[in-house]
Protein backbone atom coordinates (compact mmCIF):
# COMPACT_ATOMS: atom_id res chain seq x y z
CA UNK A 1 0.00 0.00 0.00
CA UNK A 2 1.35 3.23 -1.10
CA UNK A 3 1.80 5.58 1.73
CA UNK A 4 0.45 9.49 2.29
CA UNK A 5 1.82 11.80 -0.12
CA UNK A 6 2.37 15.14 -0.66
CA UNK A 7 3.14 17.56 -2.88
CA UNK A 8 5.34 19.63 -3.44
CA UNK A 9 8.34 18.54 -1.33
CA UNK A 10 9.78 22.01 -1.44
CA UNK A 11 8.71 25.36 -2.25
CA UNK A 12 9.76 29.05 -1.78
CA UNK A 13 7.29 31.86 -1.91
CA UNK A 14 7.90 35.53 -1.21
CA UNK A 15 5.58 37.61 1.52
CA UNK A 16 2.08 38.26 -0.22
CA UNK A 17 1.88 35.58 -2.16
CA UNK A 18 -0.43 32.56 -1.74
CA UNK A 19 0.55 28.56 -1.34
CA UNK A 20 -1.21 25.40 -1.98
CA UNK A 21 0.07 22.12 -0.90
CA UNK A 22 -1.46 18.96 -1.60
CA UNK A 23 -2.12 15.51 0.50
CA UNK A 24 -2.90 12.55 -0.82
CA UNK A 25 -4.01 9.91 1.93
CA UNK A 26 -3.32 6.19 2.19
CA UNK A 27 -5.73 4.04 -0.15
CA UNK A 28 -8.91 4.00 2.13
CA UNK A 29 -8.22 6.24 4.81
CA UNK A 30 -10.94 9.18 4.71
CA UNK A 31 -9.71 11.25 7.97
CA UNK A 32 -6.62 13.83 7.03
CA UNK A 33 -4.91 15.94 9.48
CA UNK A 34 -2.20 19.08 9.04
CA UNK A 35 0.73 20.10 11.38
CA UNK A 36 2.97 22.88 11.00
CA UNK A 37 6.61 22.13 12.47
CA UNK A 38 9.12 25.24 13.29
CA UNK A 39 11.88 25.44 15.25
CA UNK A 40 10.27 27.79 17.84
CA UNK A 41 6.84 26.47 18.20
CA UNK A 42 7.52 22.62 17.30
CA UNK A 43 4.69 20.75 16.01
CA UNK A 44 1.16 22.69 16.07
CA UNK A 45 -2.10 20.64 14.81
CA UNK A 46 -3.88 23.21 11.79
CA UNK A 47 -6.76 21.69 11.06
CA UNK A 48 -8.52 17.97 10.34
CA UNK A 49 -10.78 17.03 7.85
CA UNK A 50 -13.46 14.31 7.28
CA UNK A 51 -15.05 13.26 4.51
CA UNK A 52 -14.71 16.05 3.08
CA UNK A 53 -15.63 17.84 6.39
CA UNK A 54 -13.54 19.78 8.54
CA UNK A 55 -14.11 18.80 12.33
CA UNK A 56 -10.81 20.21 14.03
CA UNK A 57 -8.78 23.75 13.98
CA UNK A 58 -6.45 24.53 15.31
CA UNK A 59 -5.40 28.08 16.98
CA UNK A 60 -4.14 29.36 13.54
CA UNK A 61 -5.54 32.91 11.94
CA UNK A 62 -7.83 32.49 8.91
CA UNK A 63 -5.13 32.91 5.76
CA UNK A 64 -4.71 29.08 6.65
CA UNK A 65 -7.25 27.43 5.03
CA UNK A 66 -8.13 23.80 4.26
CA UNK A 67 -10.12 21.78 2.13
CA UNK A 68 -10.76 17.98 1.29
CA UNK A 69 -12.35 16.56 -2.17
CA UNK A 70 -14.41 13.33 -2.07
CA UNK A 71 -10.95 11.19 -3.04
CA UNK A 72 -9.73 12.08 0.28
CA UNK A 73 -7.25 14.46 -1.03
CA UNK A 74 -6.76 17.14 1.03
CA UNK A 75 -5.20 20.58 0.09
CA UNK A 76 -3.85 23.45 2.92
CA UNK A 77 -3.77 26.89 1.39
CA UNK A 78 -2.09 29.85 2.86
CA UNK A 79 -2.81 33.50 1.79
CA UNK A 80 -0.75 36.64 2.67
CA UNK A 81 2.15 34.98 3.29
CA UNK A 82 4.04 36.10 6.19
CA UNK A 83 8.05 35.07 6.85
CA UNK A 84 6.82 33.03 10.00
CA UNK A 85 5.15 30.87 7.86
CA UNK A 86 8.19 29.40 6.98
CA UNK A 87 8.06 25.55 7.74
CA UNK A 88 7.68 22.07 7.20
CA UNK A 89 4.03 21.70 6.89
CA UNK A 90 2.97 17.69 7.15
CA UNK A 91 0.17 15.68 7.01
CA UNK A 92 -1.50 12.32 8.70
CA UNK A 93 -4.15 9.95 7.66
CA UNK A 94 -5.69 7.59 9.27
CA UNK A 95 -8.83 5.58 7.97
CA UNK A 96 -11.26 7.73 10.94
CA UNK A 97 -11.19 10.37 13.10
CA UNK A 98 -12.03 7.27 15.78
CA UNK A 99 -8.93 5.69 14.55
CA UNK A 100 -6.84 8.41 15.21
CA UNK A 101 -4.15 5.94 16.93
CA UNK A 102 -3.47 5.04 13.62
CA UNK A 103 -2.03 8.37 11.98
CA UNK A 104 0.46 7.92 9.24
CA UNK A 105 2.91 11.13 8.16
CA UNK A 106 3.87 12.14 4.58
CA UNK A 107 7.40 13.40 3.79
CA UNK A 108 6.34 16.97 4.50
CA UNK A 109 6.01 20.15 2.24
CA UNK A 110 9.14 22.61 3.34
CA UNK A 111 7.82 26.06 2.34
CA UNK A 112 10.52 28.98 2.65
CA UNK A 113 9.47 32.50 2.80
CA UNK A 114 11.45 35.26 1.37
CA UNK B 1 -6.40 21.49 27.11
CA UNK B 2 -3.71 18.15 26.92
CA UNK B 3 -0.02 19.31 27.20
CA UNK B 4 2.65 17.34 26.45
CA UNK B 5 6.14 18.26 28.62
CA UNK B 6 9.41 16.83 27.01
CA UNK B 7 12.26 18.44 29.47
CA UNK B 8 15.31 16.93 27.97
CA UNK B 9 16.10 18.69 24.58
CA UNK B 10 18.98 16.85 24.09
CA UNK B 11 20.70 13.23 25.02
CA UNK B 12 23.55 10.74 23.46
CA UNK B 13 23.85 7.63 24.11
CA UNK B 14 26.77 4.79 23.66
CA UNK B 15 25.95 2.41 20.48
CA UNK B 16 24.36 -1.21 22.20
CA UNK B 17 23.91 1.01 25.75
CA UNK B 18 20.20 1.55 26.76
CA UNK B 19 19.03 5.02 27.11
CA UNK B 20 15.82 6.48 28.30
CA UNK B 21 13.98 9.37 26.73
CA UNK B 22 11.48 10.78 29.48
CA UNK B 23 7.59 12.48 28.73
CA UNK B 24 5.21 13.73 31.17
CA UNK B 25 1.83 14.93 30.05
CA UNK B 26 -1.46 16.49 31.39
CA UNK B 27 -5.05 15.50 30.71
CA UNK B 28 -8.12 15.28 32.17
CA UNK B 29 -9.37 12.28 29.94
CA UNK B 30 -9.53 8.92 30.63
CA UNK B 31 -9.74 7.50 27.26
CA UNK B 32 -6.45 8.05 25.25
CA UNK B 33 -3.62 7.27 23.27
CA UNK B 34 0.23 8.04 24.07
CA UNK B 35 3.13 7.92 21.04
CA UNK B 36 6.88 8.34 20.63
CA UNK B 37 7.58 9.49 16.97
CA UNK B 38 10.68 9.04 15.29
CA UNK B 39 11.77 11.91 13.32
CA UNK B 40 15.16 11.36 11.40
CA UNK B 41 17.47 13.82 9.32
CA UNK B 42 15.28 13.07 6.08
CA UNK B 43 12.50 14.85 8.19
CA UNK B 44 9.51 11.64 7.82
CA UNK B 45 7.89 11.07 10.80
CA UNK B 46 7.79 7.75 12.07
CA UNK B 47 5.79 5.74 14.50
CA UNK B 48 8.36 3.91 16.99
CA UNK B 49 5.28 2.98 19.63
CA UNK B 50 2.16 3.53 20.80
CA UNK B 51 0.36 2.86 24.45
CA UNK B 52 -3.37 2.99 25.22
CA UNK B 53 -4.24 4.52 28.44
CA UNK B 54 -6.91 2.13 29.42
CA UNK B 55 -3.81 -1.06 29.31
CA UNK B 56 -1.96 -1.33 32.16
CA UNK B 57 0.53 -3.37 29.88
CA UNK B 58 3.90 -1.09 28.67
CA UNK B 59 3.62 -1.39 25.14
CA UNK B 60 6.99 -2.86 23.73
CA UNK B 61 8.41 -3.43 19.71
CA UNK B 62 11.58 -5.34 19.16
CA UNK B 63 14.45 -2.62 20.75
CA UNK B 64 11.69 -0.07 22.14
CA UNK B 65 9.31 -0.26 25.27
CA UNK B 66 7.68 2.52 27.57
CA UNK B 67 7.24 2.88 30.93
CA UNK B 68 4.09 3.76 31.35
CA UNK B 69 2.74 5.84 34.45
CA UNK B 70 -0.73 6.33 34.97
CA UNK B 71 -0.91 8.21 37.78
CA UNK B 72 2.20 9.89 37.53
CA UNK B 73 0.79 11.02 33.72
CA UNK B 74 4.67 9.59 33.25
CA UNK B 75 5.28 8.24 29.66
CA UNK B 76 8.89 7.08 29.03
CA UNK B 77 10.80 5.57 26.41
CA UNK B 78 13.73 2.95 26.70
CA UNK B 79 16.08 2.20 23.53
CA UNK B 80 17.84 -0.73 24.12
CA UNK B 81 20.77 -1.81 22.29
CA UNK B 82 21.03 1.63 20.76
CA UNK B 83 22.08 1.90 16.78
CA UNK B 84 23.53 4.42 15.12
CA UNK B 85 20.40 4.70 12.74
CA UNK B 86 18.33 5.44 16.19
CA UNK B 87 19.94 8.84 15.80
CA UNK B 88 16.76 11.42 15.13
CA UNK B 89 15.18 13.28 16.95
CA UNK B 90 11.48 11.93 18.85
CA UNK B 91 8.82 13.49 19.80
CA UNK B 92 6.35 12.07 22.42
CA UNK B 93 2.43 12.66 21.72
CA UNK B 94 -0.95 12.44 22.82
CA UNK B 95 -4.31 11.89 21.50
CA UNK B 96 -7.77 12.03 23.00
CA UNK B 97 -11.33 12.53 21.92
CA UNK B 98 -10.76 15.40 19.75
CA UNK B 99 -8.18 13.30 17.62
CA UNK B 100 -5.20 15.54 17.08
CA UNK B 101 -2.41 15.22 18.05
CA UNK B 102 -0.17 17.46 20.35
CA UNK B 103 3.39 17.07 20.45
CA UNK B 104 5.93 17.62 23.19
CA UNK B 105 9.14 19.67 21.99
CA UNK B 106 10.74 16.37 21.02
CA UNK B 107 14.31 15.25 22.07
CA UNK B 108 17.55 15.39 20.06
CA UNK B 109 19.36 11.97 20.28
CA UNK B 110 22.86 11.34 19.27
CA UNK B 111 24.49 7.98 19.39
CA UNK B 112 27.98 7.34 19.83
CA UNK B 113 29.94 4.64 17.53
Amino acid sequence: KAGVTQTPRYLIKTRGQQVTLSCSPISGHRSVSWYQQTPGQGLQFLFEYFSETQRNKGNFPGRFSGRQFSNSRSEMNVSTLELGDSALYLCASSSSPHNAYEQYFGPGTRLTVT
Amino acid sequence: AQTVTQSQPEMSVQEAETVTLSCTYDTSESDYYLFWYKQPPSRQMILVIRQEAYKQQNATENRFSVNFQKAAKSFSLKISDSQLGDAAMYFCAYTGANSKLTFGKGITLSVRP
